[in-house]
């Protein structure tokens, strides 16, 4: 069963804007990740956050983690034609086996 | 420097028919993991390798089995096709379990007519 749900499933906006995706999960975690798939592609990894951290950045990209709401959500600042593409959500849970349950993803469109 | 590299990229089967998707990874990783992409449903666990020498089901295990050949290469055997593991295999590699980022390779792409 899927564990993230991401929202919204679509995103279209111009470039130089920013991209806000959410992602809501079930259960307690060990971290949170967050990847890009381009078209044809395998998933890259982004960006990493840790149950005990409320925010992380790398870059243009910044990522929250609400444990009490069960949320997360990702921000692309300043976005450009190149950040088209799909972002998942990925769970670990606490007993660390080192699976990963995905969301069903959120597909941006940056057009120029 | 590679990272993970699946191989096939691409295959078409016939239902019944069996095949190996192979994958090695360069970056001395302990663990290794076989997801499936369908559309609308993001990725999905199959199989997934700890260690060399070990291996778990993940969700969607039925009709798979996976082999942890050495620490390099982790292989996922199909016995017997059947339409409905029509999809986009990954495999991935990570440094440890659960709290490092995974890798991915780009995927083979495997239709079963």
């Amino acid at each position: 069963s899927q564990q993230g749900e991401e929202d919204p499933q679509a995103l279209s906006i111009q470039e130089g804007e920013n991209a806000t995706m959410n992602c809501s999960y079930k259960t307690s975690i060990n971290n949170l990740q967050w990847y890009r798939q381009n078209s044809g592609r395998g998933l890259v990894h982004l960006i990493l956050i840790r149950s005990n951290e409320r925010e992380k950045h790398s870059g243009r990209l910044r990522v929250t983690l609400d444990t009490s709401k069960k949320s997360s959500s990702l921000l692309i600042t300043a976005s450009r034609a190149a950040d088209t593409a799909s972002y998942f959500c990925a769970t670990a849970k606490p007993s660390n086996t080192g699976k990963l349950i995905f969301g069903q993803g959120t597909t941006l469109q940056v057009k120029p | 420097n590679a990272g993970v590299t699946q191989t096939p990229k691409f295959q078409v089967l016939k239902t019944g028919q069996s095949m190996t998707l192979q994958c090695a990874q360069d970056m001395n990783h302990n663990s290794m993991y076989w997801y499936r992409q369908d559309p609308g449903m993001g990725l999905r666990l199959i199989y997934y390798s700890a260690s060399e020498g070990t291996t778990d089901k993940g969700e969607v295990p039925n009709g798979y089995n996976v082999s942890r050949l050495n620490k390099r290469e982790f292989s996922l055997r199909l016995e017997s096709a059947a339409p409905s593991q029509t999809s986009v295999y990954f495999c991935a590699s990570s440094d440890r379990q659960g709290d490092q980022p995974q890798h991915f390779g780009d995927g083979t792409r495997l239709s079963i007519l």
